[in-house]
């Protein structure tokens, strides 16, 4: 099924562990999102990749970086986990925006733990 | 800093009862607007989206935006048990490139059987 596909589901790290959040996308979007969600907080982004071979930073950088491999692929790497970044992480893909552009389409999420 | 601000509820609404659920926004300049729904537990998922001043209609939900007053809604007429969720507002400004949408927090919404 076409869509955006995230891997792992669910992740414990210990505080200074690394890890690779994956991101796939096969329908062709030329842009790419990372956001995590927090209760009370809502969704905030992190980085994102408006074409591939560049990426910026949202609102909440600190702490990660992203790499877009190639059009389908956009990861999120904890370089150094900490208890702040437990949280719910989804990946987003959309066509590039313009008037009329129709949103995003949203991987089923990482949920990651770190203790 | 762009913000947009959704009465967080929960917003109880009896089954068959129009839900009434609103939004507002700061960057004048905005000008996509989303609806999102999620459930406990998932992904968000796009129900509606809308660019131009007035309403639009698609099955049993309307929305409906006001630039002037920086204002969306979002109806869902003859509510059911399954709309029962989180329903998140997007905004999405007027400059190029791919900035990201601007999220509000999200109205909890309950249909009472």
């Amino acid at each position: 099924n076409a869509g955006v596909t995230q891997t792992p589901k669910f992740q414990v790290l210990k505080t200074g562990q690394s890890m690779t959040l994956q991101c796939a996308q096969d329908m062709n979007h030329n842009s790419m999102y990372w956001y995590r969600q927090d209760p009370g907080m809502g969704l905030r982004l992190i980085y994102y990749s408006a074409s591939e071979g560049t990426t910026d930073k949202g609102e909440v950088p600190n702490g990660y970086n992203v790499s877009r491999l190639n059009k389908r692929e956009f990861s999120l790497r904890l370089e150094s986990a900490a208890p702040s970044q437990t949280s719910v992480y989804f990946c987003a893909s959309s066509e590039a925006f313009r008037q009329g552009g129709r949103g995003y389409t949203f991987g089923s999420g990482t949920r990651l733990t770190v203790v | 800093q762009k913000e947009v601000e959704q009465n967080s509820g929960p917003l109880s609404v009896p089954e068959g009862a129009i839900a009434s659920l609103n939004c507002t926004y700061s960057d004048r300049g905005s000008q996509s607007f989303f609806w999102y729904r999620q459930y406990s537990g998932k992904s968000p998922e796009l129900i509606m989206s809308i660019y131009s001043n007035g309403d639009k209609e698609d099955g049993r939900f309307t929305a409906q935006l006001n630039k002037a007053s920086q204002y969306v809604s979002l109806l869902i007429r003859d509510s059911q048990p399954s709309d029962s969720a989180t329903y998140l507002c997007a905004v999405r400004d007027s400059g190029g490139g791919a900035d990201g949408l601007t999220f509000g927090k999200g109205t909890h919404l309950i249909i009472q059987p």
